[in-house]
C-alpha cells in the first residue's frame, strides 16, 4: 500500500540556518505529494506540494522538488526564521485509494532559536 | 469567505458513551474528509464524502465509527461506545472537488478525551 516517511524530529536549528526535512514516498500510482504545516495553536495548512515528477513546489521560501527516481519530496529552505517553528508533514495524495485522501507522514518538529 | 468549521474544539466523555462531532465545510466544497490526529498513530484517514456519492469509509477503525453528510454539506462523525484509545485530535478537511489535485482545507479539530 501507499506510505509515507520522513525524518523523525525535533530538528533544533539557529535562525539563518539552512533546513533539509528528508521525505520518502511508497505509491502504487502517481501520487501528488504535499507538505503541510502546523504552527503552535493553529490547525494543519497546506504549505506547497507538486502534482508530476519534477515538478519543485515552492512557498514563504520553502521548496520540494518531486523525484520520482528516488521517489522523494524533500522539504528545504535556505535561511529558517523563528517563525518557521512548527511541525511538518509530507503527505501523498493517489487516485489508486478513496478520492484523494492524503497519507501523511509522522510529522517533524522544528524549532528555531533565535 | 469562511473556512472549515469543526465543533466542539474539546470533547471529555466517558469510556462507553456515545459523542457525536460536526463539520461544517468551505461553502461549495463538494469534498470532505475526515481524519485523526493521535500521538501513536499520527494522522490517519477515517472517510471521505463526495458530493451524492456513497462515502468512502475504508479508513474507519471499527464498526463503531459511523459518519453522515447531510445535504451534501455539514458531516457528522459519530462515535458509540466510545473507549480510551479514541482519544485524538479528530480533523475535518472540505476540497473545491475529489481527487489527489485539489487542495484541502482543515479545520481546527476537535480534541477528544475519554477518560
Amino acid at each position: 500500500g501507499n506510505s509515507v516517511t520522513q525524518m523523525e524530529g525535533p530538528v533544533t536549528l539557529s535562525e539563518e540556518a539552512f533546513l533539509t526535512i528528508n521525505c520518502t514516498y511508497t505509491a502504487t500510482g502517481y501520487p501528488s505529494l504535499f507538505w503541510y504545516v502546523q504552527y503552535p495553536g493553529e490547525g494543519l495548512q497546506l504549505l506547497l506540494k507538486a502534482t508530476k515528477a519534477d515538478d519543485k513546489g515552492s512557498n514563504k521560501g520553502f521548496e520540494a522538488t518531486y523525484r520520482k527516481e528516488t521517489t522523494s519530496f524533500h522539504l528545504e529552505k535556505g535561511s529558517v526564521q523563528v517563525s518557521d517553528s512548527a511541525v511538518y508533514f509530507c503527505a501523498l495524495s493517489d487516485y489508486g485509494g478513496s478520492q484523494g485522501n492524503l497519507i501523511f507522514g509522522k510529522g517533524t518538529k522544528l524549532s528555531v532559536k533565535p | 469567505g469562511a473556512g472549515v468549521s469543526q465543533s466542539p474544539s474539546n470533547k471529555v466523555t466517558e469510556k462507553g458513551k456515545d459523542v457525536e462531532l460536526r463539520c461544517d465545510p468551505i461553502s461549495g466544497h463538494t469534498a470532505l474528509y475526515w481524519y485523526r490526529q493521535s500521538l501513536g498513530q499520527g494522522l490517519e484517514f477515517l472517510i471521505y464524502f463526495q458530493g451524492n456519492s456513497a462515502p468512502d469509509k475504508s479508513g474507519l477503525p471499527s464498526d463503531r465509527f459511523s459518519a453522515e453528510r447531510t445535504g451534501g454539506s455539514v458531516s457528522t462523525l459519530t462515535i458509540q461506545r466510545t473507549q480510551q484509545e479514541d482519544s485524538a485530535v479528530y480533523l475535518c478537511a472540505s476540497s473545491i472537488g475529489g481527487g489527489p489535485y485539489n487542495e484541502q482545507f482543515f479545520g481546527p479539530g476537535t480534541r477528544l478525551t475519554v477518560l
